[in-house]
């Protein structure tokens, strides 16, 4: 089955304590991207990757980190969580070059930093 | 950067009943594309429907439709025969044609369906 792996699926950690998201995909995709869902503001985008070990800024990336040394994992890793870091995660992966592909969600990451 | 407007935070309706969730962007690209997508209470991401913005006709899938007015940058979703697996939050999301897959998306409606 398609789809897009997020672990853990709830996580509540407290301030400074190193932590990483994981996310894998197993449909060969090239495009990945983590958002982060708060109320009232919809989804924003926090990092992206077009490809192994290329990866870019988002709206929102200050406080995280990003590596893509396989194409099918891309872990967002919080180095110091912060309580302002307490949001819903959500890692979303597309094929390139189909320009009207939608993107495959995984099932989210609820993170509580206190 | 693209911005995407959802107005309205929370709608209801009438089982069986259609309602209409309003969304508008802003925007200097004339090609793209927009997508709205169904959260439910389990927190998936589904994609409902989606629209080029090159296509004049407005896409369709099943109960879900939408009014695209490219020159009022105005993107509504028409749910009819509104149905209890539809209460969800819909999100209205802008992707420009480029290599840039970025999603902007709004802040979300809130639909609840009465039985």
């Amino acid at each position: 089955e398609a789809q897009v792996t997020q672990n853990p699926r709830y996580l509540i950690t407290v301030t400074g304590k190193k932590l990483t998201v994981t996310c894998s995909q197993n449909m060969n995709h090239e495009y990945m991207s983590w958002y982060r869902q708060d109320p009232g503001l919809g989804l924003r985008q926090i990092y992206y990757s077009m490809n192994v070990e290329v990866t870019d800024k988002g709206d929102v990336p200050e406080g995280y980190k990003v590596s893509r040394k396989e194409k099918r994992n891309f872990p967002l890793i919080l180095e110091s969580p912060s309580p302002n870091q307490t949001s819903l995660y959500f890692c979303a992966s597309s094929l390139l070059g189909i320009s009207n592909q939608p993107q495959h969600f995984g099932d989210g990451t609820r993170l509580s930093i206190l | 950067a693209q911005t995407v407007t959802q107005s309205q935070p929370e709608m209801s309706v009438q089982e069986a009943e259609t309602v209409t969730l309003s969304c508008t962007y802003d925007t200097s690209e004339s090609d793209y594309y927009l997508f709205w997508y169904k959260q439910p209470p389990s927190r998936q991401m589904i994609l409902v429907i989606r629209q080029e913005a090159y296509k004049q006709q407005n896409a369709t899938e099943n109960r879900f439709s939408v009014n695209f007015q490219k020159a009022a940058k105005s993107f509504s979703l028409k749910i009819s025969d509104s149905q209890l697996g539809d209460a969800a939050m819909y999100f209205c999301a802008y992707r420009r044609r480029s290599n840039d897959y970025k999603l902007s998306f709004g802040a979300g409606t809130t639909v609840t369906v009465r039985a």
